[in-house]
């Protein structure tokens, strides 16, 4: 079965500073989802990629999948309080059929005004 | 901008007894999703729902687990006879098609509590 691990398992920030969460899986990844989720709230939807290679940003937030689709980056520029929160990456389950996801464990982000 | 919606936020429950998890998928989506955090843990798909059917699910969806969308808008998860182990926040999800770019949109969640 298709595994995720993410690292760091927590980041501690100072306001301004720039940081990075590492999303690997054990399989090729065919989608993979960054969400946000605050504590004791849902996930919301941040960005999706698909392609090897894949770039996208939205705000100060970059996600990357690279070209052997088994690694994404969730990189944040400049990261502010309203930055923290819990960072899930998810991936279509490889044996799914119905698109269902397996997430990671989280990484927990805490920004320090 | 259209979202799912869960009720109750928080369900206390004492084991054995039944209960009911409602959600309100947004209005267009046609895939309908159930997965669960326990404190600490990753989130687990737990049951997918598609044309008023079951469509997938994994080994923790077993007999005492049941999903139903009584209308053309709620999507309710129900618990027969809760132990203590599902304990766990409950979050619905919802997707638009079945295509790999869609993205699926998370409610905030039922934390269900169960005595």
């Amino acid at each position: 079965s298709q595994e995720l691990e993410q690292s760091p398992q927590s980041l501690i920030v100072q306001e301004g500073k720039n940081l990075t969460i590492n999303c690997t899986s054990s399989k090729t990844l065919y989608g993979l989802y960054w969400y946000k989720q605050k504590y004791g709230e849902g996930l919301i939807f941040l960005m999706m990629l698909q392609k090897g290679g894949e770039e996208k940003s939205h705000e100060k937030i970059t996600a990357k999948l690279d070209e052997k689709k088994q690694q994404s980056s969730l990189h944040i520029t400049a990261s502010q309080p309203s930055h923290a929160g819990i960072y899930l990456c998810g991936a279509l389950n490889y044996g799914g059929s119905q698109g269902n996801l397996i997430f990671g464990k989280g990484t927990k982000l805490s920004v320090k005004p | 901008e259209p979202e799912v919606t869960q009720t109750p936020s928080h369900q206390v429950t004492q084991m054995g007894q039944e209960v009911i998890l409602r959600c309100v998928p947004i209005s267009n989506h046609l895939y309908f999703y159930w997965y669960r955090q326990i404190l600490g843990q990753k989130v687990e798909f737990l049951v997918s729902f598609y044309n008023n059917e079951i469509s997938e699910k994994s080994e923790i969806f077993d007999d005492q687990f049941s999903v139903e969308r009584p209308d053309g808008s709620n999507f309710t998860l129900k618990i027969r006879s809760t132990k203590l182990e599902d304990s766990a926040m409950y979050f619905c999800a919802s997707k638009g098609d079945r295509g790999s770019n869609q993205p699926q949109h998370f409610g905030d969640g039922t934390r269900l509590s169960i005595l």
